[in-house]
């Protein structure tokens, strides 16, 4: 069974272009989160995507968007980059709700620099 | 004030003690408390979750909620040098799929 995978592994921009993120989610899992994380803090919520449908967004502006395909893999987008967008960004998978505890698994992340 | 506070470290100890993590939470909401165990360059792992309040235990690890004070802990026995990793606590309002909220993790090393 393979895991969650994310690419690129890590990005450098420059202050107002765009990034575009890859997620690939864990075998038989419809949910997709992402998460941003910040040096030496906890990752913070952006949003959550199940069956092609955003499932709930986190405290981050317009300029992060998302998207999730028929096969439940996932790309967050960000555009007009700014310096404190520089992060590690997680890709979380899970298999859905079931009226029961349901984990979510991380990939690796990406690490993004803007400079 | 934030939803969830950690200590952040960093935490030394010598191995073969026992280590004490703990956090703190303002939502009464939460009924789901995880803690994920992050080595360097790579995405938190699941190492233990709890439904409400009480106590889990897993080998080394011991996992406690007390709902009561909103205070969380997680104990590890017999600590080892693989153990030397950053402890994030998590929170979940739902079934734990949906949105989680961290702590800022606590920073541990375990010294040979």
């Amino acid at each position: 069974e393979t895991g969650v995978t994310q690419s690129p592994t890590h990005l450098i921009k420059t202050r107002g272009q765009q990034v575009t993120l890859r997620c690939s989610s864990q075998s038989g899992h419809n949910t997709v989160s992402w998460y941003q994380q910040a040096l030496g803090q906890g990752p913070q919520f952006i949003f959550q995507y199940y069956r092609e449908e955003e499932n709930g967004r986190g405290n981050f502006p317009p300029r992060f968007s998302g998207l999730q395909f028929p096969n439940y893999s996932s790309e967050l987008n960000v555009n007009a980059l700014e310096l404190d967008d520089s992060a590690l960004y997680l890709c979380a998978s899970s298999p859905g709700t079931s009226g029961r505890y349901s984990e979510q698994f991380f990939g690796p992340g990406t690490r993004l620099t803007v400079l | 004030q934030k939803e969830v506070e950690q200590d952040p470290g960093p935490l030394s100890v010598p191995e073969g003690a026992i280590v004490s993590l703990n956090c703190t939470y303002s939502n009464s909401a939460f009924q789901y408390f995880m803690w994920y165990r992050q080595y360097s360059r790579k995405g938190p792992e699941l190492l233990m979750y709890t439904y409400s309040s009480g106590n889990k235990e897993d080998g080394r690890f011991t996992a406690q909620v007390d709902k009561s004070s909103k205070y969380i802990s997680l104990f590890i026995r017999d600590s080892q040098p693989s153990d030397s990793a950053t402890y994030l606590c998590a929170m979940s309002d739902g079934f734990g799929n949906e949105k989680l909220t961290f702590g800022t993790g606590t920073r541990l090393t375990i010294i040979p």
